[in-house]
């Protein structure tokens, strides 16, 4: 089975442009969830999206949004991008029937860089 | 007060020697515990899970233990080996929504 496959790898933006990632889950996983990776900040939670809607969502400004597709694939767009807002972005899906007791898998994530 | 396993954010050991990497949680409704192992360039994959209704569960040469009273949460590795350098985390999660909340991470260098 497939796993959780992100693009692209990496990325290099300016101040103020957006950008769009992408997420392929694993099959038959209906949940995704994004999570912002920094030095200094650790794993922060961004939103979780299941069957289309967003179900959940972290501390995280407008800027940062995300939309999921009826084949579970999911995009994440941040906005009028930052300095502060370079991050390796991790995508991670489960099957998303249960509240709790479902693992997590990672993607390999995309590494983004404001400059 | 008494301190039970304190979180480093670094720690190295000896290939071969046994390897405990403490975390402090701080929900006491979380219900559903992970620990993630992730190496340079990748994302964090899956190592172990526990459950509140348990104080310990092993798996091939890794031991987790979960001390509800404290809010604590260890993974002991057996026989570390090289290949067992990376940076730990342990996340936790509330049966009230699904949102794993991580801990910062121990990074795990192994001595040849």
């Amino acid at each position: 089975k497939a796993g959780v496959t992100q693009t692209p790898r990496y990325l290099i933006k300016t101040r103020g442009q957006q950008v769009t990632l992408s997420c392929s889950p694993i099959s038959g996983h209906r949940s995704v969830s994004w999570y912002q990776q920094t030095p200094g900040q650790g794993l922060q939670f961004l939103f979780e999206y299941f069957s289309e809607t967003q179900r959940n969502k972290g501390n995280f400004p407008g800027r940062f949004s995300g939309r999921q597709f009826s084949n579970s694939r999911s995009e994440m767009n941040v906005s009028t991008l930052e300095l502060g807002d370079s991050a390796l972005y991790l995508c991670a899906s489960r099957p998303g029937v249960a509240s709790t007791n479902e693992k997590l898998f990672f993607g390999s994530g995309t590494q983004l860089s404001v400059l | 007060g008494e301190s039970v396993g304190l979180h480093l954010p670094t720690l190295s050991v000896q290939e071969g020697d046994n390897s405990i990497i403490n975390c402090a949680y701080s929900n006491s409704a979380s219900d559903y515990f992970i620990w993630y192992k992730q190496e340079s360039g990748k994302g964090p994959q899956f190592i172990i899970d526990i459950r509140s209704n348990m104080d310990k569960r092993q798996g091939q040469r890794v031991t987790v233990l979960l001390n509800k009273t404290v809010k604590h949460l260890s993974l002991q590795i057996a026989a570390t080996q090289p290949g067992d350098s990376a940076v730990y985390f342990c996340a936790e999660n509330s049966l009230s929504d699904y949102k794993l909340s991580f801990g910062a991470g121990t990074t795990v260098t192994v001595r040849a």
